[in-house]
């Protein structure tokens, strides 16, 4: 059974610093997505992470994978307010189709 | 332009009465999902088609149905709905083998 795991589960942090989210998968999959949410509304996509080592970047974030530790991360460089949001990984199951996603993180920056 | 449409935005049903959420899609995709998300919760799967292969989440409860009559259209019933099913619902699509998973922007059911 495909499981994912975020840590932490909240996070507050002051603008200007740096942190990371992590990841954790089951099984093997074909895709990891990050997905943004805010309050009342559904889930804007981040990043598609494709392949072991891959990373991409945008704006203060940055993504990577690494399949075969079945970690991805999610980096904040010089946190800003307006990235308080709640992020998701999320993983889809090459054999079943399935989008499962993680436990989220809540971040909160504060000023 | 939305490629992945829900109706409606807000939903407001009485209890026991049953109430049915839609999904359509402009995008051709052959997979659609159906997700159940309650407040400061994770997306829940509660099922997903391939094509018209219906697969249900082990715990998905009886109460909640799909419908897929054709590609574009995907449709959530939920028979008797009880307090406890207020939450937001969202539909994905994507296509097998392809890249993105798109998301519609919800239904914000309501139950009284």
């Amino acid at each position: 059974e495909l499981k994912v795991e975020q840590n932490p589960l909240f996070l507050s942090m002051q603008e200007g610093k740096n942190y990371t989210i992590y990841c954790n998968y089951s099984t093997t999959s074909d895709r990891l997505y990050w997905y943004r949410q805010d309050p009342g509304k559904s889930l804007e996509s981040l990043f598609v992470l494709l392949s072991n080592g891959a990373v991409k970047q945008e704006g203060r974030l940055m993504a990577s994978l690494d399949t075969k530790a079945r970690l991805s991360t999610l980096h904040i460089t010089a946190a800003v307010h307006d990235l308080s949001a709640t992020y998701f990984c999320a993983l889809l199951g090459g054999a079943t189709n399935k989008l499962i996603f993680g436990t989220g993180t809540l971040l909160a920056v504060q000023p | 332009d939305a490629m992945v449409i829900q109706n409606p935005r807000y939903q407001v049903t009485q209890f026991g009465k049953p109430v049915t959420l839609s999904c359509s899609q402009t995008l051709n995709h052959n997979v659609m999902y159906w997700y159940q998300q309650k407040s400061s919760q994770a997306p829940k799967l509660l099922f997903h088609y391939y094509d018209k292969d219906f697969n249900n989440e082990a715990d998905t409860p009886d109460n909640f149905q799909s419908r897929r009559p054709n590609t574009s259209f995907c449709f959530l019933d939920i028979r008797s709905p009880g307090l406890g099913d207020a939450a937001m619902y969202l539909c994905a699509t994507s296509r097998a083998g392809g890249i993105e998973a798109f998301f519609g922007q919800g239904t914000r059911l309501t139950v009284v």
